[in-house]
């Protein structure tokens, strides 16, 4: 069990340039979350995959902001035509538990909007 | 909405001083109440899962205690390793979302 990976782990962009990001979960964890977490702030939910369906989205999501999850294994969060108020910390979670209360957060994507 | 606020948001313990730190909630129909320890450049590590008013949950030197409209996490005889933002978030019931409070950024000095 290495744990939940996500790729890159920085992402210095240009405004109006699309960006995509990339999570790991544990093997076998069917359940993966997307957060946004901003400095001094606590994470803020974006969106959630039991396997491959994104059965919740959070509703404060722009229209900008995409995520897939084919074949409920990795996931891929795309931000399109980058603001500089994207620029955050993306987290990924993943969770085997059936209620979804333990989640394993990888270590994060900073994305920094010039 | 659901909101979930912590208090203090800094707290500074010699080590070995006891404390508490508060997590005050609303929320439509708790489903359960999480805590999380943070260090710096790292995602949020689990704690604790607590699900109704009375529940206590306890590991190592921490402790969490719920009820209906606050949580508090205990930390017993802290130490510098201890140091670390804390992260309380709810989750209503029927729904995956968790919305986390903005943290304790706790220090333990030796």
């Amino acid at each position: 069990d290495t744990g939940v990976s996500q790729d890159p782990r920085h992402k210095i962009t240009k405004r109006g340039q699309n960006v995509t990001f990339r999570c790991d979960p544990i093997s076998e964890h069917n359940r993966l979350y997307w957060y946004r977490q901003t400095l001094g702030q606590g994470p803020e939910f974006l969106t959630y995959f039991q396997n491959e369906a994104q059965l919740e989205k959070s509703r404060l999501l722009s229209d900008r902001f995409s995520a897939e999850r084919p074949k409920g294994s990795f996931s891929t969060l795309e931000i399109q035509r980058t603001e500089q108020g994207d620029s955050a910390m993306y987290l990924c979670a993943s969770s085997s538990d059936p209620r979804g209360d333990e989640q394993y957060f990888g270590p994060g994507t900073r994305l920094t909007v010039t | 909405e659901d909101q979930v606020t912590q208090s203090p948001e800094a707290l500074r313990l010699q080590e070995g001083e006891s404390s508490s730190l508060n997590c005050s909630y609303t929320v439509s129909g708790l489903r359960g109440l999480f805590w999380y320890r943070q260090d710096p450049g790292k995602g949020p590590e689990f704690l604790f899962t607590l699900y109704s008013a009375g529940e206590e949950k306890e590991k190592e030197r921490l402790k969490a205690t719920l009820t209906k409209k606050e949580s508090f996490l205990h930390i017993t005889a802290p130490k510098p390793e201890d140091s670390a933002t804390y992260l309380c978030a709810v989750q209503a019931e029927g729904y995956q979302k968790v919305t986390f409070g903005i943290g304790t950024k706790l220090q333990v000095i030796p």
